[in-house]
C-alpha cells in the first residue's frame, strides 16, 4: 500500500518560531489533508490541499503533487500550536473518500 | 449544535467481554468512519459506511463489528476476537472529499 512518511517526528519550539513540516507519499493521490490533533485527542481539518498552496492565518500548505510531497509552515508559533500534525492522503480509486494517515509530526511550543 | 459525540469517554473492557462504542452526528452527513490510533501512530481505518445500511471493512477491521441503522448513528462493536483492543477509537463524518468531522474519542482500556 501507499507509504506516508512524516517528518520531524518530535520537534520543540521556542514560541515565536517559525516550523516547516514535511510529508513524504509513495504514490499518486487524488486528495491530501493536513489535521491538528490538540493535546486532548480532538483531530481539526487544517488544510484540504491535493495540489497548490494555500494559506491560513499563520499556517500555509503548499503540496507538490508530481513530486509527492507537501509541507505546512507554521509562523510565529504559539503555545496553542502544540498537539500532532498528521497527513493524510486519498489513494484514486480507493472510494467514499478513504484516508491514509502519517503517523504525525509532535509539535510542543514553549513560552 | 452541530457536531459528533462519541461515548463514553473512556471505557474499560474485560478479558472475553464485547463492548460497543457509540457515535452518533447530527450533521447530516451520509459518510462516517471508525479509526484506531495507538500511541505515537497515525490513524487506521476500521470500517466505514457510505449509506443506511451499508459499511466496508477498513484496513483493521479484524475484530471489531458495525452497524449502521440510521443515519446519524455508527455504533461500533469491540469483540473478545480482537486481542489487542487498548487504544483510543476517533469516529468522524463527512459530506464531500474536502473534510472529515471527528469526534472527541474514547480510550479503551482492557482490565
Amino acid at each position: 500500500g501507499i507509504q506516508v512518511e512524516q517528518s520531524p517526528p518530535d520537534l520543540i519550539l521556542q514560541e515565536g518560531a517559525n516550523s516547516t513540516l514535511r510529508c513524504n507519499f509513495s504514490d499518486s493521490v487524488n486528495n491530501l489533508q493536513w489535521f491538528h490533533q490538540n493535546p486532548w485527542g480532538q483531530l481539526i481539518n487544517l488544510f484540504y490541499i491535493p495540489s497548490g498552496t494555500k494559506q491560513n492565518g499563520r499556517l500555509s500548505a503548499t503540496t507538490v503533487a508530481t513530486e509527492r510531497y507537501s509541507l505546512l509552515y507554521i509562523s510565529s508559533s504559539q503555545t496553542t500550536d502544540s498537539g500532532v500534525y498528521f497527513c493524510a492522503v486519498e489513494l484514486p480509486g480507493a472510494g467514499s473518500y478513504q484516508l491514509t494517515f502519517g503517523k504525525g509530526t509532535k509539535l510542543s511550543v514553549i513560552p | 449544535d452541530g457536531g459528533i459525540t462519541q461515548s463514553p469517554k473512556y471505557l474499560f473492557r474485560k478479558e472475553g467481554q464485547n463492548v460497543t462504542l457509540s457515535c452518533e452526528q447530527n450533521l447530516n452527513h451520509d459518510a462516517m468512519y471508525w479509526y484506531r490510533q495507538d500511541p505515537g501512530q497515525g490513524l487506521r481505518l476500521i470500517y466505514y459506511s457510505q449509506i443506511v445500511n451499508d459499511f466496508q471493512k477498513g484496513d483493521i477491521a479484524e475484530g471489531y463489528s458495525v452497524s449502521r441503522e440510521k443515519k446519524e448513528s455508527f455504533p461500533l462493536t469491540v469483540t473478545s476476537a480482537q486481542k489487542n483492543p487498548t487504544a483510543f477509537y476517533l469516529c468522524a463524518s463527512s459530506i464531500d472529499r474536502v473534510t472529515q468531522y471527528f469526534g472527541p474519542g474514547t480510550r479503551l482500556l482492557v482490565l
